[in-house]
């Protein structure tokens, strides 16, 4: 069974700190890797997008990948308050498979 | 202009009906999706189309019958519905086939009662 995991969370940060989600998947033939954010009772949203290893930057938003751990993570810097909602993250392969997601919660 | 609708968006029913929900992309995408968001917010594939072929057809019962039309629509028929058929569905589209991002639509929340 092809598995994308995160923690749950929730993750509570204060705002304006740096806020770190991950997540690990099992499926070594991932080829691209997904962070959707999800605010409650909307539909996800695709925030960032990596292929290759190492980091890519999009204003507040990093995400990185090392694919030798079979892991992603996405890292918010300058957390807000409007940052907190569920991000899912997402192995892309011959299928997508999401993970649970982990719940933001960005305290003013 | 929405890239990915869906109708309705909020569906109330009994047990033993049978529903449907519509879902069409305007974005010129080859490939689209349905998805389930049970109440844990885990989303899960249940069938996927490219082209207006059948790629992927997860484990689901086969009281779920997904019809495309043309590739600009995919459509969901659920026939029998029961209580565990309560969820959020949505649809989704992406350029092609493969490791593309996808588009989700608003989402249809269903209730089986």
């Amino acid at each position: 069974q092809k598995e994308v995991e995160q923690n749950s969370g929730p993750l509570s940060v204060p705002e304006g700190a740096i806020a770190s989600l991950n997540c690990t998947y099992s499926d070594r033939g991932s080829q691209s890797f997904f962070w959707y954010r999800q605010y409650s009772g909307k539909s996800p949203e695709l925030i960032m997008f990596i292929y290759s290893n190492g980091d890519k930057e999009d204003g507040r938003f990093t995400a990185q990948l090392n694919k030798a751990s079979q892991y992603v993570s996405l890292l918010i810097r300058d957390s807000q308050p409007s940052d907190s909602a569920t991000y899912l993250c997402a192995a892309g392969g011959f299928k997508t498979i999401f993970g649970a997601g982990t719940r933001l919660f960005v305290k003013a | 202009d929405t890239a990915v609708s869906q109708t309705p968006k909020y569906l109330v029913t009994q047990m033993g009906n049978d529903k449907s929900i519509k879902c069409e992309q305007n974005l010129g995408h080859d490939t689209m999706y349905w998805y389930k968001q049970d109440s844990k917010k885990f989303l899960k594939i249940m069938f996927s189309y490219n082209n207006k072929e059948l790629i992927i057809n997860e484990t689901v019962p086969n009281r779920f019958s997904p019809k495309s039309p043309d590739k600009a629509h995919l459509n969901l028929h659920i026939n029998s519905l029961e209580l565990g058929d309560s969820a959020v569905y949505f649809c989704a589209s992406s350029q092609e086939w493969g490791s593309y991002e996808q588009f989700f639509g608003p989402g249809t929340r269903l209730t089986v009662l």
